[in-house]
């Protein structure tokens, strides 16, 4: 079964650092770009970041670019995001998403900030 | 950055009933590089259409997407009662940007 599996939210006050994790099964990791998308509660949905498949091309959302980096590691199947310096404002759900058409999403993790 | 705008809000329709969500960009979407998800309360987007009219696997022929450059369009021909959720519209072909979303609601 071809699956995304997200891992690494939590409760972070303002200004801390969180690594989010996705986990991919069913499918050759190493071939897909992948992406990061988040939705505050309530709200729509927010592009976070793009990585390719080989790790040569990143892109970020105006919103988290300087504070989040994406990286990958083809050999682990995974994915991830290092997020720093959070604000209340980057409080959501955080999905991983397949492709340059997001065609399979994980479940999502919950990411809080706040004191 | 290229700015897509939905429409309605919300559209409140009957099951049986047709239902036509319009998504509009700001500048032309490069190879109809334009996609179309579902979200239901409490679960990820699921991916209905892509490059404007291609069907995602496993998505019932009652979806269908058209239009291209600045217009797009997602057509339910014949809404099941599974189909009431929030839909958005994606731009994949200059980064990525999302439309704000179309609630369709059983009327």
């Amino acid at each position: 079964e071809v699956q995304l599996v997200e891992s690494g939210g939590g409760l972070v006050q303002p200004g801390g650092s969180l690594r989010l994790s996705c986990e991919a099964s069913g499918f050759t990791f190493s071939s897909y770009s992948m992406n990061w998308v988040r939705q505050a509660p309530g709200k729509g949905l927010e592009w976070v970041s793009y990585i390719s498949s080989t790790s040569s091309t990143i892109y970020y959302a105006d919103s988290v670019k300087g504070r989040f980096t994406i990286s990958r590691d083809n050999a682990k199947s995974s994915l991830y995001l290092q997020m720093n310096s959070l604000r209340a404002e980057d409080t959501a759900v955080y999905y991983c998403a397949r492709s340059r058409a997001f065609d399979i999403w994980g479940q999502g993790t919950m990411v809080t900030v706040s004191s | 950055e290229i700015v897509l705008t939905q429409s309605p809000g919300t559209l409140s329709l009957s099951p049986g009933e047709r239902a036509t969500l319009s998504c509009r960009a700001s500048q032309s979407v490069s190879s109809s590089s334009l996609a179309w998800y579902q979200q239901k309360p409490g679960q990820a987007p699921r991916l209905l259409i892509y490059g404007a009219s291609s069907r995602a696997t496993g998505i019932p022929d009652r979806f269908s997407g058209s239009g291209s450059g600045t217009d797009f369009t997602l057509t339910i021909s014949r809404l099941e009662p599974e189909d009431f959720a929030v839909y958005y519209c994606q731009q994949y072909g200059s980064s990525h940007t999302f439309g704000q979303g179309t609630k369709l609601e059983i009327k």
